[in-house]
């Protein structure tokens, strides 16, 4: 079973308008990663979040994590075409067994149309 | 500074054959990770090397195989391909091991190495 879900898998938005993305945790969540990927290259590091309740931005994109829930949110604000491409969640700890082996979401591919 | 590098940026492959890819990581940084990226898959983490030690290894193979130097550059090599082994490889390079307990430790990726084997 996936251990980190990503909603939505694909989200297509009109330049301008603000969006989320949401990653899910079936494990508890010791820290996440948040990267962003065009496609078929690298992944370039957005932000890491370490503990519950915390929330980081970087111009307009903000992410949060929500321990309890066992969930993670990236919210961009005022959308433009720059941030169009594959969002990926990512942990590298779920729990102490698997401390280790980084795990990721199956990515959620923004579009964001002029 | 420069970034992690990876080479070669593309490799067409016949089943069966050998193929070993490479990764700089930046300088300073000693752990180096590698991840396969497929469609089907997603992304998936193959193994972890940090002072020239492999410290923790994904689910795959023993096909699959990597190696650190001491300038913390690592290869990975995978042997007798198969059809199924085509993807983008990455690469990504952290300060500290990335396991380590006490907390995450931000990684920076390649571009990758898309291997097509036909």
């Amino acid at each position: 079973s996936q251990e980190l879900e990503q909603s939505p898998q694909s989200l297509i938005v009109q330049e301008g308008k603000n969006l989320t993305i949401n990653c899910t945790s079936s494990k508890t969540l010791y820290g996440l990663y948040w990267y962003k990927q065009k496609y078929g290259e690298g992944l370039i590091f957005l932000m890491m979040l370490q503990k519950g309740g915390e929330e980081k931005s970087h111009e307009k994109i903000t992410a949060k994590l929500d321990e309890k829930k066992q969930q993670s949110s990236l919210h961009i604000t005022a959308s433009q075409p720059s941030h169009a491409g594959i969002y990926l969640c990512g942990a590298d700890k779920l729990d102490l067994l698997s401390a280790g082996k980084s795990t990721f979401g199956d990515g959620t591919t923004l579009t964001v149309k002029p | 500074k420069a970034g992690v590098t990876q080479t070669p940026r593309y490799l067409i492959k016949t089943r069966g054959q050998q193929v070993t890819l490479s990764c700089s990581p930046i300088s300073g940084h000693r752990s180096v990770s590698w991840y396969q990226q497929t469609p089907g898959q997603g992304l998936q983490f193959l193994f972890e090397y940090f002072s020239e030690t492999q410290r923790n290894k994904g689910n795959f193979p023993g096909r699959f195989s990597g190696r650190q130097f001491s300038n913390s550059r690592s290869e990975m090599n995978v042997s007798t391909l198969e059809l199924g082994d085509s993807a983008l490889y990455l690469c990504a390079s952290s300060l500290a091991l990335m396991a380590a307990l006490k907390g995450n430790t931000e990684a920076f990726f390649g571009q990758g190495t898309r291997l097509t084997v036909v």
